[in-house]
């Protein structure tokens, strides 16, 4: 069965200041890989994924995501937040036979002015 | 637009009782999911059903149930409410495409007293 880590529980952060959120998963078989973003009192919406191909992954609201295969990474970047990036972001990873995912424990980001 | 409604946002109920989330998507999807979301725990998955009247155990299925006797409407029963089930639970749907996004609803804040 496949696990996802997210290395950081809490991540404060300036507007306007780059983010990095790390994800790890360990998996022995192929995965395809999710990020998605819970605003406060909503549901998750997804942010973007990886199924195969480009490594890089671009999504939605200027977010990216780097696939490393050797490190078993899939970690988030945003070159500058705004106020409104302020949320929860859970990865999750599956495997391509299967449509459950299993989801990292959440990391809160709180962007300040 | 996509939508997955949830039944109640807040619900409080009692120990003992028997308690019904219900969940309606209005996608045609095939599968539909019922999480539940604790702090510092992520989204952990209690049932799946991948078509009508078919279910699958997720990870936490002791003390829940679920029907689903139409395409659009997944049910989560807690057959009898306790303390440690207080939590927040997020319906999602997906196509059975692998890979598909899966689509949440804004969840329901169950508190059992």
């Amino acid at each position: 069965a496949q696990s996802v880590t997210q290395l950081d529980s809490q991540v404060p952060v300036f507007e306007e200041a780059p983010v990095e959120l790390r994800c790890n998963y360990s998996s022995s078989v192929s995965v395809y890989l999710f990020w998605y973003v819970q605003y406060p009192n909503q549901g998750l919406q997804l942010l973007l994924k990886y199924l195969s191909g480009s490594t890089l992954v671009k999504g939605i609201n200027g977010f990216e995501a780097e696939f490393n295969k050797s490190q078993t990474s899939f970690h988030l970047r945003k070159p500058s937040v705004h106020i409104s990036d302020t949320a929860e972001y859970f990865c999750a990873v599956t495997r391509p036979n299967d449509y459950k995912l299993s989801f990292g424990a959440g990391t809160t980001v709180t962007v300040r002015a | 637009d996509v939508k997955v409604t949830q039944s109640s946002r807040y619900l409080v109920k009692r120990t003992g009782e028997k308690v019904f989330l219900e969940c309606v998507q209005d996608m045609d999807h095939e599968n539909m999911f019922w999480y539940r979301q604790d702090p510092g725990l992520g989204l952990r998955l209690i049932y799946f059903s991948y078509d009508v009247k078919m279910k699958e155990k997720g990870d936490i299925p002791e003390g829940y149930s679920v029907s689903r006797e139409k395409k659009e409407r997944f049910s989560l029963i807690l057959e009898s409410a306790s303390t440690n089930q207080t939590s927040m639970y997020l319906c999602a749907s997906s196509p059975r495409d692998r890979g598909a996004e899966q689509y949440f609803g804004p969840g329901t804040r169950l508190t059992v007293t």
